[in-house]
């Protein structure tokens, strides 16, 4: 079966940084792209940018450029999300989704919330 | 703010048929594709439409979508109380950047 299965959930003080993973199983890792998404409570969904899995090439937007960093590690078919410079404005849930063939996000992680409190 | 404009709520009711708009922009909308997302309570985004009117497999053809110029909609049809959830619509811009709707509240009342 497809699936993206995320880290468990974090709580950093503020100034803290926190890094979550996203494990693909059941596809072919390298032919797709990791996005970032991000919904606080009761919010929208708010993109993050992106890492291409095979290649390793990311896309910040720039409200997160220099805050957040994309990697992956094909040997284990896994992306992770590193978040630095926490504060309360960055406690929300975070969502992996694989872009699909059709500019669109065909499959989601469950989620993973992160709070920040000091 | 999101760039794309989606009405807060809507509401309809059981087999009635409901639609959602998606107001975007020609940096958005009138040149790309759209897609929809259904988030129930407590879950994680499920994409329902992709390429403006197309269903991955699994998805009800009770849901359908459309595009003309700057905007979009999603239709359901035959509603459902396991259709109450919180709605999405979905495009890239020009600005190069994915952008979201605000989301639509759907009760069936």
């Amino acid at each position: 079966q497809v699936h993206l299965v995320q880290s468990g959930a974090e709580v950093k003080k503020p100034g803290a940084t926190v890094k979550v993973s996203c494990k693909a199983s059941g596809y072919t890792f390298g032919n797709y792209a990791i996005h970032w998404v991000r919904q606080a409570p009761g919010q929208g969904l708010e993109w993050m940018g992106w890492i291409n899995a095979g290649s390793g090439k990311t896309k910040y937007t720039v409200r997160f450029q220099g805050r957040v960093t994309y990697s992956r590690d094909k040997s284990t078919r896994t992306v992770y999300m590193e978040l630095s410079s926490l504060t309360s404005q960055d406690t929300a849930v975070y969502y992996c989704a694989r872009e699909g063939s059709f500019d669109a996000f065909d499959l989601w992680g469950q989620g993973t919330m992160v709070t920040v409190s000091s | 703010q999101s760039v794309l404009t989606q009405p807060p709520s809507v509401s309809a009711a059981p087999g009635q048929r409901v639609a959602i708009s998606c107001a975007g922009s020609s940096s958005n909308i009138r040149d790309e594709y759209v897609s929809w997302y259904q988030q129930l309570p407590g879950t994680a985004p499920k994409l329902l439409i992709f390429d403006t009117n197309k269903r991955p497999p699994g998805i009800s053809d009770r849901f359908s979508g459309s595009k003309s110029g700057t905007s979009a909609t999603l239709y359901i049809t035959g509603l459902q109380t396991g259709d109450e959830a919180d709605y999405y619509c979905g495009a890239w811009d020009s600005s190069q950047s994915w952008i979201f709707g605000g989301g639509t509240k759907l009760t069936v009342l």
